[in-house]
């Protein structure tokens, strides 16, 4: 069974605050996601990675940073946290060799900034 | 903009009945097609997916149909349980350029009235 585990589960943050979202996979998968859940929105593509130590920008990754050091480890940074980056964010790893669409995700991080 | 998109944010079935989500996309290179199902407070997993070199593939009580030319595709769940009530977010991705994203739709969330 695929393993995606996420830390914390749960964070309150300040604004201006730095937040990282870590997410540690055990699937041996090339690729690592994080996407954040908003009510209306479903799940946005924020950076993605396919190999270590490189890191894409997808579809909203103003005010967010990705880190890949490893296969296994992928962090997303929040260096200014702002109330608009409250939200749940689900970090998945998918199948090696290309897009099979089978993601794997994480139980998911709820960040919310007061 | 936004590249997937489900039309209805919600849909309800009587027990029994057949519900139908539907999803468009934009981008013509988009070759893979996938729908998931999330229940509250859990991670969304994958249900059914299907490549464009095919127009429909059944399993089970799940049936996707895609439709390339009109850029659409919809899931099919006959008898419809009330277990089956959650949110169902569809996701288009294609290869390109050796990496891979998955973008998905806003969600439909289903609820099967018994």
């Amino acid at each position: 069974e695929a393993a995606v585990t996420q830390s914390p589960r749960s964070k309150v943050a300040v604004t201006g605050g730095k937040v990282t979202l870590s997410c540690h996979q055990t699937n041996n998968h090339d690729y690592m996601y994080w996407y954040r859940q908003d009510t209306g929105h479903g799940l946005r593509l924020i950076h993605y990675s396919y190999v270590a130590d490189s890191t894409e920008k997808g579809d909203i990754p103003d005010g967010y940073k990705a880190s890949r050091p490893s296969q296994e480890n992928f962090s997303l940074i929040l260096e200014l946290a702002s109330l608009s980056q409250t939200a749940v964010y689900f970090c998945a790893s998918s199948d090696p060799g290309g897009l099979t669409g089978q993601l794997y995700f994480g139980e998911g991080s709820k960040l919310t900034v007061l | 903009g936004q590249q997937v998109k489900q039309s209805s944010p919600s849909l309800t079935v009587q027990e029994g009945g057949i519900s139908i989500l539907n999803c468009d996309y934009e981008n013509d290179m988009f070759d893979y097609f996938a729908w998931y199902k999330k229940y509250p407070d859990n991670s969304p997993t994958l249900l059914i997916s299907v490549r464009s070199n095919v127009d429909k593939r059944e399993d089970g009580r799940l049936t996707v149909f895609l439709n390339k030319s009109g850029k659409h595709f919809s899931l099919h769940i006959t008898a419809s349980q009330p277990e089956d009530t959650a949110v169902y977010l569809c996701a288009a991705g294609a290869n390109q350029g050796g990496s891979a994203k998955l973008i998905f739709g806003e969600g439909t969330k289903l609820t099967v009235s018994s």
